[in-house]
């Protein structure tokens, strides 16, 4: 079983659309999960990340973990053809040696207008 | 605009050539990291450098070497550059209070002729 995994996409919507992206994971230490965006060949940008279970808000983002279930989802409100990218989840747990960290594979979605 | 410096943007080489990347962190961030990332591939993990020592390990190759210097700036050297080796290369930096969350460069675009 792979350390995590995220819908492959690619996901292709009309503008307007609202948009769910998802991940799950294996490894239960986990404790803060992010999400970035990726515009072709540009440095991955940080959207949101949070701690542990529970939603979190940022305009037309939403965040939700569910750490029972090992899942983490992204939504976009209102999508913009501007959303057009890849969108990456990334989780880490606490530790000062080895790699505590993983990125998932990318979901890329395309808002058509 | 993420605070994490990456020079040069574009690198032109030829096979069996070094070269070296460098990537300047935030302010007051004192882990570093680099990323590999072929076209339309994830993001590969090389290593990971904390306040001047490595961290963490990936699937960095041999030819491939890091340091992270006292200004905590750190450099991505590529030996006997292979056709292969041509792809994207970001750093990313954080603070690392064992939360993980990373703020990426725009990267390093290397091209191996």
């Amino acid at each position: 079983q792979k350390e995590v995994e995220q819908d492959p996409g690619p996901l292709s919507v009309p503008e307007g659309a609202i948009v769910s992206l998802n991940c799950t994971y294996s490894n239960s230490a986990f404790q803060y999960f992010m999400w970035y965006r990726q515009y072709s060949r540009k440095g991955p940008e940080l959207l949101m990340y949070t701690y542990s279970s529970g939603n979190k808000e940022d305009g037309r983002f939403t965040a939700q973990v569910d750490k029972s279930s090992k899942y983490i989802s992204l939504f976009i409100r209102d999508s913009q053809p501007s959303d057009s990218a890849t969108y990456l989840c990334a989780m880490s747990a606490r530790g000062n040696y080895g790699q505590n960290f993983v990125f998932g594979p990318g979901t890329r979605l395309s808002v058509l207008p | 605009d993420s605070g994490v410096t990456q020079t040069p943007k574009h690198l032109i080489t030829a096979t069996g050539q070094r070269v070296t990347l460098r990537c300047s962190p935030r302010s007051g961030d004192l882990s570093v990291y680099w990323y590999q990332q072929s076209l339309d591939q994830g993001l590969q993990f090389l290593i990971q450098y904390y306040n001047g020592e490595e961290r963490a390990k990936g699937n960095i190759l041999e030819r491939f070497s890091a340091q992270q210097f006292p200004d905590l700036h750190s450099e991505l050297n590529l030996s006997s550059l292979e056709l292969g080796d041509s792809a994207l290369y970001f750093c990313a930096s954080s603070v690392d209070r064992g939360e993980g969350i990373q703020y990426f460069g725009a990267g390093t675009r290397l091209s191996v002729l």
